[in-house]
């Protein structure tokens, strides 16, 4: 079974443009949730999706934002892009099973973010 | 708010002993934990997880980790360390409060591991 991919793997833009990343989950899993990883932060969350609807938000500002296709496959968007936005963003798909197993998130290889 | 402590930013051991990398956390209700592992330039891959039941739980690659509920404690093991080991490894705990049914996982700073040869 293929696992999660991610397009691009790099970017590069600069200052105050947007970027729009992509990511497709293991087949038949419907969460795609988002990371953003840092040296400085490490690993925080950004966004959950399920059935095209988004479920939870961390903690960063609206010029993050995300959505999910009827494929399950999901987008986040960047707009106003600062330096500080530079960073590995990581996607992550699981099973969900209300009120039974708890599965586990498999991550994609994440697209490497340098904003000039 | 749910939280996870990794101790050590990096641990070294020698090729062929026994490894630990810690794992503390602090949650509200059951906790469910994971251990991932990073190598450079890659994804997280999943290792292992708890949820319930005995508390030495084994994965992948030979690792197992031991639920310590009186120590909040969730500590990621092997009993011989190769140096295809060395890598970033991160303990996480899943939020089940933070939205209907969410998954979020808040993940540990991570813990640099080298296996020396």
């Amino acid at each position: 079974k293929a696992g999660v991919t991610q397009t691009p793997r790099y970017l590069i833009k600069t200052r105050g443009q947007q970027v729009t990343l992509s990511c497709s989950p293991i087949s038949g899993h419907r969460s795609v949730s988002w990371y953003q990883q840092t040296p400085g932060q490490g690993l925080q969350f950004l966004f959950e999706y399920f059935s095209e609807t988004q479920r939870n938000k961390g903690n960063f500002p609206g010029r993050f934002s995300g959505r999910q296709f009827s494929n399950s496959r999901s987008e986040m968007n960047v707009s106003t892009l600062e330096l500080g936005d530079s960073a590995l963003y990581l996607c992550a798909s699981s099973l969900v099973a209300a009120g039974g197993p708890v599965y586990e998130q498999y991550f994609g290889p994440g697209t490497r973010l340098t904003v000039t | 708010a749910q939280s996870v402590a990794q101790p050590e930013d990096q641990v070294n051991v020698a090729e062929g002993n026994p490894l630990t990398v810690k794992c503390t956390y602090s949650v509200s209700g059951n906790p469910y934990l994971f251990w991932y592992v990073q190598y450079p330039n890659r994804g997280l891959q999943f290792l292992l997880k708890y949820i319930t039941g005995d508390n030495l739980v084994k994965g992948s690659y030979g690792f197992e980790a031991e639920f310590n509920k009186s120590q909040t404690s969730f500590h990621l093991k092997k009993p011989s360390a190769l140096v295809s080991d060395s890598a970033l490894y991160f303990c996480a705990v899943r939020d089940l409060y933070s939205g209907a049914g969410s998954y979020q996982l808040t993940f540990g700073k991570g813990t640099k591991l080298s296996v020396i040869p």
